[in-house]
């Protein structure tokens, strides 16, 4: 059971928009911790893929977008495609057991 | 060009070590934190470790706490991890990650480069 909670799939067609939603608490997300969000391919290491929030690496899409509000964070891709099918996952820190992720989630494209 | 290469692990039974270690180049070693993070197969990702970037910090997870020891060399751009007393729940594929920070404790740091990872496998 992860400290910060994912949905575990989300799915969506082709130029569609989907979010990934990611729940914290008082001593990580809420306690102003920054949201870091990672892309998983299928059989590859994480990539990171948005940083303290809603900051994008460089050579990541625009269509990638990230937020966050009191205890939650959220990932939003818009203009969905076939090879954003990935698992994503969220991180953060928490002053009580340091650096937590969130279960993953896995997004389908259909 | 970032690279950060993963090596030592393999199969050990319940109660064994294994030593893990981890090669960087492409960026200052010494001027950032570095981490170990495991997925288990199919599952997902748990921060194991992390070291400052001058040793002066170390952190663990509560699992792993007494039982592995994290260090660095920065002589060497290298990361270890020294894992004793494994236990079945300890089997995974292991991860050396690059923080963006310098510290590791009571801070936002998130991990920016990653390598393939080194098969832990913990089995009689």
């Amino acid at each position: 059971q992860s400290v910060l909670t994912q949905p575990p799939s989300v799915s969506g067609a082709p130029g569609q928009r989907v979010t990934i939603s990611c729940t914290g608490s008082s001593s990580n997300i809420g306690a102003g911790y920054d949201v870091h969000w990672y892309q998983q391919l299928p059989g590859t290491a994480p990539k990171l893929l948005i940083y303290d929030n809603n900051n994008r690496p460089s050579g990541v899409p625009d269509r990638f977008s990230g937020s966050k509000s009191g205890t939650s964070a959220s990932l939003a891709i818009t203009g969905l495609q076939a090879e954003d099918e990935a698992d994503y996952y969220c991180q953060s820190y928490d002053s009580l057991t340091g650096s937590v992720f969130g279960g993953g989630t896995k997004l389908t494209v259909l | 060009e970032v690279q950060v290469v993963e090596s030592g692990g393999g199969l050990v039974q319940p109660g064994g070590s294994l030593r893990l270690s981890c090669g960087v180049s492409g960026f200052r070693f010494e001027d950032y934190a570095m981490h170990w993070v495991r997925q288990t197969p199919g599952k997902g990702l748990e921060w194991v470790s992390g070291v400052s970037w001058n040793s002066g910090r170390f952190a663990y997870a509560d699992s792993v706490k007494g039982r592995f020891t994290i260090s660095r060399d920065n002589a060497k751009n290298s990361l270890y991890l020294q894992m004793n007393s494994l236990r079945v729940g300890d089997m995974a594929l292991y991860y050396c990650a690059k923080g963006s920070r310098i510290g590791v404790t009571d801070t936002s740091y998130h991990f920016d480069y990653w390598g393939q990872g080194t098969l832990v496998t913990v089995s009689s």
